[in-house]
């Protein structure tokens, strides 16, 4: 298996629910990203981490956690989630974190809180 | 008001036709990137531009760093282009990304 893979590829929760999106990248990158991508809004950075270690996180609410437990696994933990939290989770690896380093993307999580 | 503004929001041609989307940023970047998402969610990344011009088969992407602006554009489009465009920029600050909210093109046959 190659790329960029994320599981599941869609997931329908309650509110009160607790669940995982898992992203595994194949690529031999070293920095891995969460995206949240609602209907008619600009993509939202979430989380990055670089050599397992989170060098962002831009002011995401609480109920979302995430965990790097290696270079190739990116976890977002989802507990106590809100209707507005339904969107699309996308994944994403890149060689580092530098500048000129491109971004592979995953297919996405089509997320659905109730 | 967002940082990253494209336009058109949304764009139709005729199969052939030269297309233009354009991306205006308000913030000081050290890179500009053009991403492709098709239908499902996929995103691929087509550019990544800190000056000038690059060109990849039918698509040329370029940048005025002094304009704050750019440009993506497809020589005879086909209509498996169509697909949402995003412009992306990396602030010269930090890590933070900002993103515009798509062009979306449709490729008649």
């Amino acid at each position: 298996e190659t790329g960029v893979t994320q599981t599941p590829r869609h997931l329908v929760m309650g509110m009160t629910n607790k669940k995982s999106l898992k992203c595994e990248q194949h690529l031999g990158h070293n920095a891995m990203y969460w995206y949240k991508q609602s209907a008619k809004k600009p993509l939202e950075l979430m989380f990055v981490y670089n050599f397992k270690e989170q060098t962002e996180n831009n002011s995401v609410p609480s109920r979302f956690s995430p965990e790097c437990p290696n270079s190739s696994h990116l976890f977002l933990h989802l507990h106590t989630l809100q209707p507005e939290d339904s969107a699309l989770y996308l994944c994403a690896s890149s060689q580092d974190f530098r500048i000129t380093d491109t971004q592979y993307f995953g297919p996405g999580t089509r997320l659905t809180v109730l | 008001k967002n940082e990253v503004e494209q336009s058109p929001q949304n764009l139709t041609a005729q199969e052939g036709e030269f297309i233009t989307i354009n991306c205006s940023y308000s913030v000081g970047i050290s890179a500009l990137h053009w991403l492709q998402q098709h239908p499902g969610g996929g995103i691929v990344s087509l550019f990544m531009l800190s000056s000038g011009k690059k060109k990849h088969g039918r698509l040329i992407a370029t940048i005025n760093i002094q304009e704050k602006h750019s440009s993506l554009h497809i020589t005879a489009s086909h209509p498996r282009d169509s697909a949402v465009y995003i412009c992306a920029v990396r602030l010269d600050t930090g890590n933070q990304f900002y993103f515009g909210t798509g062009t979306s093109l449709t490729v008649i046959p």
